[in-house]
């Protein structure tokens, strides 16, 4: 079975500074997916980023990236100069593709930006 | 305005009243999935469909049941609910098998009492 963890159930950063939360996973797959969702205060489920496992290079959005170690199985998550729309749940998230699509989530990291 | 939508929001029920709670989506996804979330337990997906008429259980399948007549349409049904399957279900639709972006509904919050 595949796991997901996420060993930092809160997390506080100043506006501006930059934050990063953890995620580790266990899997014997070598081929699947990996994806941090937000969600904010009014429940809605937003992705923020996606990694594909066979691609060595570490995936960007704006001020988001992340740093992916297969090895390891790790894939953290980096906000650079945090916002205050920033605040919010964090969920790191594992898809595998066989025998179907099949996703497992982290127990999720709330990060409060401080102004 | 390409969406997920889901009904009830909201419901209240009690133990062993059937319910269905709907979702659908107009982005002419293929990939449809269920999740409940609870805390401290983040996510876990229920069910989910790679297409019409192909659905499969994810991690937590018990006490659910889920069809996929249409593209659009993915309701999730509780034929006996149980107290245990009070929750926040989200319904996630995304075009390719769920390696592309997933749009989740708003979610619908379950009581059972």
């Amino acid at each position: 079975a595949q796991t997901v963890t996420q060993s930092q159930p809160e997390m506080s950063v100043q506006e501006a500074e930059t934050v990063t939360l953890s995620c580790t996973y266990d899997t014997s797959e070598n081929n699947y997916y990996l994806f941090w969702y937000k969600q904010p205060p009014s429940r809605q489920m937003i992705l923020v980023i996606r990694q594909e496992a066979y691609k060595q290079q570490n995936a960007t959005e704006n001020r988001f990236s992340v740093n992916f170690q297969k090895a390891a199985k790790s894939f953290s998550l980096k906000i650079s100069d945090s916002q205050l729309g920033d605040t919010a749940m964090y969920f790191c998230a594992f898809m595998k593709h066989i025998p179907g699509n099949q996703f497992y989530f982290g127990t999720g990291t709330s990060l409060t930006v401080i102004p | 305005e390409a969406q997920v939508t889901q009904n009830p929001r909201y419901l209240i029920t009690v133990t062993g009243k059937k319910l269905t709670v709907t979702c659908s989506q107009n982005m002419n996804h293929e990939y449809m999935s269920w999740y409940r979330q609870d805390p401290g337990l983040g996510l876990r997906q229920i069910y989910y469909s790679m297409n019409v008429e192909v659905t499969d259980k994810g991690d937590v399948p018990e006490g659910y049941k889920v069809s996929r007549k249409e593209k659009r349409n993915f309701p999730l049904i509780l034929e006996s609910p149980s107290p245990n399957q009070t929750s926040l279900y989200f319904c996630a639709s995304s075009l390719d098998r769920g390696t592309d972006t997933q749009y989740f509904g708003p979610g619908t919050r379950l009581t059972v009492l």
